[in-house]
């Protein structure tokens, strides 16, 4: 069984500034693809950055990147020049490749960006 | 298409009442998955659809739960007998067969047993 794990409840961080969310997993799967999903107030889960396993160079999407230690089981989350709109739960998941699509989620963190 | 759409947003029951859930997936998805999230935590897989094969069961959906995929379109998910442990968040999403495919999701139907 695959288990995620997000250890940061809350994060905070001022507008313009970098904040970088953790989380890692294990299983025994060499297969597999990450994610991180963005649920702002509205409760709509959004897709924010993948990453699939095989790949040793790290995913970015604009102000979004990743830094993905395979290794480690590790998969971090880095929001760069941070909006008010990206205050959100963060989810880090995780999902086999024979299984493509069924995701196994950490328990988010919550990101509140200030002015 | 305007994305994946849940009906209704939100439900109150009393305990013991049965409830349904609808989920209308994008037209071209040909998988539909169901999660239950509860206040403060991720997402749980409940099960999943390809088409209107039911291809995987989790173990947290006892048998009061029972889900639908008639004709491969929308899904019902269906609750016997509500417990006040039944309250979360009901979310749907849907993709295509393709890992170039991502899963888009719904708002949600958030059930309150009282």
């Amino acid at each position: 069984a695959q288990t995620v794990t997000q250890s940061q409840p809350e994060m905070s961080v001022q507008e313009a500034e970098t904040v970088t969310l953790s989380c890692t997993y294990d299983t025994s799967e060499n297969n597999y693809y990450l994610f991180w999903y963005k649920q702002p107030p509205s409760r709509q889960m959004i897709l924010v950055i993948r990453q699939e396993a095989y790949k040793q160079q790290n995913a970015t999407e604009n102000r979004f990147s990743v830094n993905f230690q395979k290794a480690a089981k590790s998969f971090s989350l880095k929001i760069s020049d941070s909006q008010l709109g990206d205050t959100a739960m963060y989810f880090c998941a995780f999902t086999k490749t024979d299984s493509w699509g069924k995701l196994q989620f950490g328990a988010g963190t919550q990101v509140v960006v200030t002015p | 298409d305007t994305g994946v759409s849940q009906n209704p947003r939100h439900k109150i029951t009393k305990r013991g009442q049965n409830v349904t859930f609808r989920c209308d997936p994008i037209s071209e998805h040909n998988r539909l998955y169901w999660y239950r999230q509860t206040l403060g935590q991720g997402p749980e897989f409940l099960t999943y659809f390809q088409n209107e094969a039911q291809l995987e069961k989790s173990r947290l959906l006892s048998d009061r739960f029972s889900a639908e995929r008639p004709k491969g379109s929308f899904s019902t998910l269906e609750i016997q007998r509500t417990e006040q442990g039944d309250s979360a968040m009901y979310l749907c999403a849907s993709s295509g067969d393709s890992r170039n495919t991502e899963a888009f999701f719904g708002q949600g139907t958030r059930l309150t047993v009282v």
